[in-house]
């Protein structure tokens, strides 16, 4: 067990719906990443946090996407107007410190089905 | 940008025999390598890594990596595969700008014949 944990675990939507995930980091770990996973695939970068700044975004992450981490600690990850290519496993990450000994550990993910 | 390949899609192995899961890398600088395995509908578990040091690189669960330099390479092995060792591996390397998002690879399916 890594300590991340995510919620919901599985989500079902209908196209055009919103939907958000959140993400609970190890505990005082600061910085927090959130990743795509779609089907045969590897894990791609979204975005991150260091605290409770977010520090970079993909340009994965269109416009009805957003990411926050309000107080430096749990993250929410919000779509908005869901289309069926948002279907995929988003998977979050966090770790502690950011130097060259720097490990990210995941949580299971969220199943997201975009009907 | 730093990037890994996985060559192979199925790695099929029988119980008790030696497992090696390939990957070769691409950066600009030093190589920050890893290897995570992931388990049906469960998030990725770190297994191990590469910054600097020895070439041999021990991890969890009686899992070990080769870094070799000139060949590009940071292979996964076991010497003796459990069928519990079923699973999705990937391989993944950091990326230097500061931001330290990794970069994975397509990963590579292990079955363990019993």
């Amino acid at each position: 067990d890594t300590g991340v944990s995510q919620d919901p675990r599985h989500k079902i939507t209908k196209r055009g719906q919103n939907v958000t995930f959140r993400c609970d980091p190890i505990s005082e770990h600061n910085r927090l990443y959130w990743y795509r996973q779609t089907l045969g695939q590897g894990p791609e970068f979204l975005t991150y946090f260091q605290n409770e700044a977010q520090l970079e975004k993909s340009r994965l992450l269109s416009d009805r996407f957003s990411a926050e981490r309000p107080k430096g600690s749990f993250s929410t990850l919000e779509i908005q107007r869901t289309e069926q290519g948002d279907s995929a496993m988003y998977l979050c990450a966090s770790s502690l410190g950011g130097g060259i000994q720097e490990t990210q550990y995941f949580g299971p993910g969220t199943r997201l089905l975009v009907l | 940008a730093q990037s890994v390949a996985q060559p192979e899609d199925q790695v099929n192995v029988a119980e008790g025999n030696p497992l090696t899961v390939k990957c070769t890398y691409s950066v600009s600088g030093n190589p920050y390598l890893f290897w995570y395995v992931q388990y049906p509908n469960r998030g990725l578990q770190f297994l191990l890594k590469y910054i600097t040091g020895d070439n041999l690189v021990k991890g969890s669960y009686g899992f070990e990596a080769e870094f070799n330099k000139s060949q590009t390479s940071f292979h996964l092995k076991k010497p003796s595969a459990l069928v519990s060792d079923s699973a999705l591996y990937f391989c993944a390397v950091r990326d230097l700008r500061g931001n330290n998002r990794l970069a994975f690879g397509k990963g590579n399916q292990v079955v363990v014949i019993p």
